[in-house]
């Protein structure tokens, strides 16, 4: 079946640091990934669409310059939260879309200090 | 706009049957999915429904309607390890899921 991996699976660190998530599909190549946020007891929220060799499609309401997204290559993209601050605190999953179906990697739990 | 409901939260003892409803208004239908998701873990691939009717696997069992715009899942003998979250995702015209806010599930012993 496919295999999302996704790196790191728990980062904690300091305001005002940037950290960078990565997504890999492993058996699959992946035109387009995809980046969620989910805060404790709440569903999936999309944050943007990773479409490779093209700007990223961002949902309504989410920074840009705040989440960087790079999909370089047909089975990576990577997530960049820029300046971290408490409130950035969540768990963030990506997924990789084959045919009609998402398949997610493991989420990786941002804790911001 | 689009939506999805499902029921914030469920209770029900080992061993039991439980369905979880799920209501979508969507632009565009192209399937439906069922995942389950673990406190702390990322959701996992349940079923997937895109014609009418019932879709059995094992214990797990999911009904599309697509007419009434409504699935649910059945979940039968139920054990402990099945306390969790339980998603419902719709596949709209563009492809991007559109995840109703999930169902708490409580299994007691």
């Amino acid at each position: 079946g496919a295999v999302v991996s996704q790196h790191p699976s728990w980062v904690i660190c300091k305001s005002g640091t940037s950290v960078k998530i990565e997504c890999r599909s492993l058996d699959f190549q992946a035109t387009t990934m995809f980046w969620y946020r989910q805060f404790p007891k709440q569903s999936l929220m999309l944050m943007a669409t990773s479409n490779e060799g093209s700007k990223a499609t961002y949902e309504q309401g989410v920074e840009k310059d705040k989440f960087l997204i790079n999909h370089a290559s047909l089975t990576l993209s990577t997530l960049t939260v820029t300046s971290a601050h408490p409130e950035d605190s969540s768990f963030y999953i990506c997924s990789a879309r084959r045919d009609w179906a998402q398949h997610f990697g493991d989420g990786t739990r941002l804790s911001i200090l | 706009g689009q939506n999805i409901d499902q029921p914030t939260e469920m209770t029900a003892t080992e061993g039991a049957i439980v369905q979880i409803n799920c209501t979508y208004q969507t632009s565009g239908f192209n399937g439906l999915f069922w995942y389950q998701q673990h406190a702390g873990e990322a959701p996992t691939f349940l079923s997937y429904n895109v014609l009418d009717g019932l879709e059995e696997k094992g214990r797990f069992s999911s009904f599309l309607s697509r007419s009434k715009g409504y699935s649910y899942l059945l979940l039968k003998e139920l054990q402990m390890k099945d306390s969790a979250s339980y998603l419902c995702a719709v596949i709209p015209r563009d492809y991007k899921y559109i995840f109703g806010t999930g169902t708490r599930l409580k299994v007691l012993a």
